[in-house]
């Protein structure tokens, strides 16, 4: 089964500093897909990035980037420049290339931003 | 921007009554999710639909709950006899092909009591 651990339920970083959050997730899969999301106190799900496994290069979009380790099944999200706007609560996600939708998510970080 | 549209924002019902949470997936969107996250917990997937029938669900998706697109824009996700355990924000997505990112709604607020 495919799980996803996310071993920060907290973390915070001073404004404009980099943050890395971490994620780790099991799979028996060669292809599949990695996602981070963002969630803010409205709740809502959004896309911060995606990473195909097939590709060896780093997802990059604006100040988020990833850094996905294949070999150890890790996939951290770095935030540069971290903005107020960045406290969230933030989610890894994993999905099967293959077959079926579905997505698993890990718990979730909680990011705080300090002015 | 499409965007997945979801009413209502919060619903409050009555343990054992039926609820009916609306969505509108992005317009070109072939496949139709839903998810839910109990307050502290993980996103968890319900159900996936596609071509008019269920393609996927989760061990959480049983009898009380169904899936329908009764038009050509609408999915709805019904809870026939709502627990206590259903409050948690509903979540509905789509994506535009199979393994493509999903777009989630804002999410609809279930507090059963």
């Amino acid at each position: 089964a495919q799980t996803v651990t996310q071993s920060q339920p907290e973390m915070s970083v001073q404004e404009a500093e980099t943050v890395t959050l971490s994620c780790t997730y099991d799979t028996s899969e060669s292809d599949y897909y990695l996602f981070w999301y963002k969630q803010p106190p409205s709740r809502q799900m959004i896309l911060v990035i995606r990473q195909e496994a097939y590709k060896q290069q780093n997802a990059t979009e604006n100040r988020f980037s990833v850094n996905f380790q294949k070999a150890a099944k890790s996939f951290s999200l770095k935030i540069s420049d971290s903005q107020l706007g960045d406290a969230a609560m933030y989610f890894c996600a994993y999905r099967r290339s293959s077959t079926g939708n579905q997505f698993y998510f890990g718990t979730g970080t909680s990011l705080t931003v300090i002015p | 921007e499409p965007e997945v549209t979801q009413t209502p924002s919060h619903q409050v019902t009555q343990m054992g009554q039926e609820v009916i949470l609306r969505c509108v997936p992005i317009s070109n969107h072939l496949y139709f999710y839903w998810y839910r996250q109990i307050l502290g917990q993980k996103v968890e997937f319900l159900v996936s639909f596609y071509n008019n029938e269920i393609s996927e669900k989760s061990e959480i998706f049983d009898d009380q709950f169904s899936v329908e697109r009764p038009d050509g824009s609408n999915f709805t996700l019904k809870i026939r006899s709502t627990k206590l355990e259903d409050s948690a924000m509903y979540f509905c997505a789509s994506s535009a092909r199979a393994g493509n990112t999903i777009y989630f709604g804002e999410g609809s607020w279930l507090t059963v009591v």
